[in-house]
């Protein structure tokens, strides 16, 4: 079934280790998005790419940083984690064009929860 | 860039009443609308759009309503259930293949029973 994965769901780590987390999509979109999302609050976009080796930065600052090597796989890392980065962060894909007279809406991940004490 | 404001931030109904929700836009290039709904936990997920050469939208208790001049478009749900308790996300964008989606910033539905 085509969908979009997220691992891991949960993560607790601490101050200064490096970490990456895990988003990949079977839909065949070209688009995928990274939101941080506090529980309940608004949707921050921090990074998005257009297809295999585009990446851009969002309306929110971040500290971390993305890739694009293959078109179903867009990893977040953090290089040193810090408390002010425990958030969900929330992966997201979508077609490019809007009219192709097909579905546009952006498929949300079950996102990961990030604790760093 | 696109800026889209969203009000109220929380809203609360008694079960059986309609809930609306407001949204306005700045960019008149705009022309695709959807909402998403995002239960606690869970992930959000599209409940309707609608895009701009259309006025109004309805899926059952649920209708988008979009005024082009006034740059602004509305959640209308009807006959309220307790199930329909979430957040609610409006979103704007433009066609063209490197545009993004803006969201507003969300309103916390809680309907009583």
């Amino acid at each position: 079934e085509a969908d979009i994965y997220q691992t891991p769901r949960y993560l607790v780590i601490g101050t200064g280790k490096k970490i990456t987390l895990e988003c990949s999509q079977t839909m065949g979109h070209d688009k995928m998005y990274w939101y941080q999302q506090d529980p309940g609050m608004e949707l921050h976009l921090i990074h998005y790419s257009y297809g295999v080796n585009s990446t851009e930065k969002g309306d929110l600052s971040s500290e971390s940083t993305v890739s694009r090597i293959r078109t179903e796989h867009f990893p977040l890392t953090l290089e040193s984690a810090r408390p002010s980065h425990t958030s969900q962060y929330l992966c997201a894909s979508s077609e490019m064009f809007l009219d192709r007279g097909i579905p546009y809406e952006q498929y949300f991940g079950p996102g990961t929860r990030l604790t760093v004490t | 860039g696109e800026n889209v404001e969203q009000h109220p931030s929380t809203l609360s109904v008694q079960e059986g009443d309609s809930a609306v929700i407001k949204c306005t836009y700045s960019d008149s290039a705009s022309n695709y609308f959807p909402w998403y709904k995002q239960e606690l936990g869970k992930r959000p997920q599209l409940i309707i759009d609608i895009r701009s050469n259309v006025g109004e939208k309805k899926d059952q208790r649920i209708a988008v309503t979009l005024n082009k001049t006034a740059k602004h478009f509305s959640l209308h749900i009807t006959e309220t259930q307790p199930e329909d308790s979430a957040v609610y996300f409006c979103a704007a964008r433009r066609s063209g293949g490197y545009q993004k989606v803006t969201f507003g910033i969300g309103t916390k539905l809680q309907v009583i029973p």
